[in-house]
């Protein structure tokens, strides 16, 4: 298996653009989390599927962010308009749910979004 | 509201030393905790993964235990090697699924 795949790997944008971040879970899986790595605030979880379905936004950090999920293989993280403070790595995670306490997330190399 | 705290921030030892780093949770309701290792500009990688009911996992050199009823859990690495070098984070599982990190240890290993 390929692993979490993401892209871009890296994205430069100027303030006010959209920023669209992708996201291939590992197949068979049915979980999906989008997190945001900065070095004042760590690693936070922004939005996070089961099943396609959101399950937790309360993590978004506010209406300029969106994430959607149309099938088990594909998810998008949407910036609009994207500001500086955005600037971040981006992670999208995968796993089984139903595995209990041994559930454990699959993470992608990350995104890394700077925004001018 | 759970919180993860890793302590300390940043650790240098010399080759083949044995070192300890420490997470604290403040809430005890937990599924599991992950000890993550990332490298610098990467993702992250699971080493170790303990379940709520377990009290320490062993991967080759490294030993992670886990303490509930105090909120604590440590990450020993034995005879430590500059291949070692990385950032260290810790995380607890909610029982909505998601992962709650601390702000890591970077770890250096000087040759």
């Amino acid at each position: 298996d390929a692993g979490v795949i993401q892209s871009p790997r890296h994205e430069v944008t100027e303030m006010g653009q959209e920023v669209t971040l992708r996201c291939k879970p590992i197949s068979g899986h049915n979980s999906l989390f989008w997190y945001r790595q900065t070095m004042m605030r760590g690693l936070e979880l922004l939005i996070y599927f089961n099943n396609n379905v959101p399950i937790d936004d309360s993590g978004m950090p506010e209406d300029r962010f969106s994430a959607k999920m149309p099938n088990a293989s594909f998810s998008t993280l949407k910036i609009q308009p994207s500001e500086p403070r955005d600037s971040a790595v981006y992670f999208c995670a995968s796993s089984l749910r139903g595995g209990g306490a041994r559930e454990t997330q699959y993470f992608g190399p990350g995104t890394r979004l700077l925004v001018l | 509201k759970q919180e993860v705290t890793q302590i300390p921030a940043a650790l240098s030892v010399p080759e083949g030393e044995n070192l300890v780093l420490n997470c604290s949770f403040t809430d005890s309701a937990i599924y599991n905790l992950q000890w993550f290792r990332q490298d610098p500009g990467k993702g992250l990688t699971s080493l170790l993964l303990i379940q709520s009911s377990q009290r320490e996992q062993t991967s080759g050199r490294l030993n992670a235990s886990l303490d509930k009823s105090s909120g604590r859990s440590t990450l020993y690495i034995a005879a430590s090697q500059p291949g070692d070098s990385a950032t260290y984070l810790c995380a607890v599982r909610g029982s909505q699924g998601n992962l709650i990190f601390g702000k890591g240890t970077k770890l250096s290993v000087k040759p």
